[in-house]
């Protein structure tokens, strides 16, 4: 079965500095998505970001990147030019690609970031 | 386009009622989950829906919590009777396989307490 290991139970950085959030995974699947959701304080849940795993490029939105390392099964979020809005719990998350039809994704524990001013 | 609607938001029940949650996920998606959520921690499945058909109720506690996706839309999660233990956000998510983007899109889920 896979699961996502989130190491880092709370982050804190300073308004303006980056940070990265560290995700790794355990699979035997060659094809799979990654993703980084962000759960702000009794707020919805929203995508981040996503990564394809046969995708070498590191995807990028704005100041979230990720920098996705498939051997060593790493999945880590970058934030740059933190801002306040920012403050949340970030969830990784995996889902496996078999065929065309949803399957199971597998949520990792959380990190709560916090945001200085 | 509209996200994931749940309802309600917030719900307060004594242990022992029975309580449902209600769900309409993104126009056009097939396939929409339930997950469960504790304070502090992430999503945990408790069933997933292609279309009108439950593929995944592994981890339903079946002798008390109940779903249907009538006409594969709308979804309904029951639980009868509640525990205190079932306090928790209960979220419903949707996601589509169009365009070969299998990104999972969530409501603002339903926060349970159970006095």
């Amino acid at each position: 079965a896979q699961t996502v290991t989130q190491s880092q139970p709370e982050m804190s950085v300073q308004e303006a500095e980056t940070v990265t959030l560290s995700c790794t995974y355990d699979t035997s699947e060659s094809d799979y998505y990654l993703f980084w959701y962000k759960q702000p304080p009794s707020r919805q849940m929203i995508l981040v970001i996503r990564q394809e795993a046969y995708k070498q490029q590191n995807a990028t939105e704005n100041r979230f990147s990720v920098n996705f390392q498939k051997a060593a099964k790493s999945f880590s979020l970058k934030i740059s030019d933190s801002q306040l809005g920012d403050a949340a719990m970030y969830f990784c998350a995996y889902r496996r690609l078999r065929d065309n039809y949803g399957q199971n994704f597998v949520f990792g524990p959380g990190t709560r970031l916090s945001v200085l001013p | 386009e509209a996200g994931v609607v749940q309802s309600p938001r917030y719900k307060i029940i004594e242990k022992k009622q029975p309580v449902a949650f209600w769900c309409n996920p993104i126009s056009g998606h097939n396939t929409l989950y339930w997950y469960l959520q504790n304070l502090g921690q992430g999503p945990e499945l408790l069933i997933r829906y292609e279309n009108e058909e439950a593929v995944d109720d592994s981890q339903l506690p079946k002798d008390r919590f109940s779903a249907e996706r009538l006409k594969g839309v709308d979804s309904t999660l029951k639980i009868q009777p509640a525990e205190l233990g079932d306090s928790a956000v209960y979220l419903c998510a949707s996601s589509s396989g169009g365009q070969g983007i299998y990104t999972q899109y969530f409501g603002p889920g339903t926060r349970l307490t159970v006095l």
